[in-house]
């Protein structure tokens, strides 16, 4: 069974609309991370979040909002969406901060048109 | 902020071959360094990690060289096989907040 879900697999969407990119982990983790995969740049870190609150920020947007209803989950939400947003988005989790080894989930597919 | 570089973007090895991917730092605070492996199309999966407390690890037929003067840290592969392929990413971090910053990745071929 998949210990860190995130759907969709896939996302398509228009420039200016708004998204909500979903992450649960089921590892019993307490710490859980965003980060942003694309052909433009490497790996890069997004967010952080421990027992619920948020850690660190390092996006330069505010379209960029984590939202965090359970423990264990951790969702995304992209607003006016723009085409250098589309990007492969990981989620990860651990079991808390602070050098410890991050599972990473599936990812999701954005492409913004 | 921290910079990782990954100095081999590509790397070839015929099967049962060595193969090493190097990895430089620039925050001398980093203390953690984990590597993952990206097959086409699928996630990253966690292969080894380092702490800054030792200089060395090893598992299997990965060994994770770290060396802190020089802030570079580096992946070694024995007795390559083809499901070695794929992407390898190291990544280092300070640890409080656990953020990792990534290299580009080497995209290792293992030629049967």
């Amino acid at each position: 069974d998949p210990k860190i879900i995130q759907k969709p697999k896939y996302l398509v969407a228009v420039t200016g609309s708004e998204k909500i990119l979903i992450c649960e982990q089921y590892l019993g983790h307490n710490a859980m991370y965003w980060y942003r995969q694309s052909a433009k740049k490497p790996l890069e870190f997004m967010f952080s979040y421990s027992y619920q609150k948020l850690m660190d920020n390092q996006t330069a947007s505010s379209r960029f909002q984590p939202q965090s209803s359970k423990k264990n989950h951790l969702d995304l939400q992209i607003t006016a969406l723009k085409p250098d947003d589309s990007a492969t988005y990981f989620c990860a989790s651990s079991h808390r901060l602070g050098g410890y080894e991050q599972y990473f989930g599936p990812g999701t597919r954005l492409t913004v048109l | 902020g921290e910079k990782v570089e990954q100095h081999e973007s590509t790397l070839s090895v015929r099967e049962g071959d060595s193969a090493v991917i190097n990895c430089t730092y620039t925050d001398t605070a980093s203390s953690y360094f984990p590597w993952y492996k990206q097959e086409a199309g699928k996630s990253l999966h966690f292969v080894i990690d380092i702490r800054s407390n030792v200089d060395r690890k090893q598992s299997q037929r990965l060994t994770v060289l770290l060396d802190k003067k020089a802030k570079r840290f580096s992946l070694h592969i024995t007795a390559t096989q083809p499901e070695d392929s794929a992407i390898y990413f190291c990544a280092a971090s300070t640890g409080g907040n656990n953020k990792l910053t990534f290299g580009q990745g080497t995209v290792l071929s293992v030629i049967p």
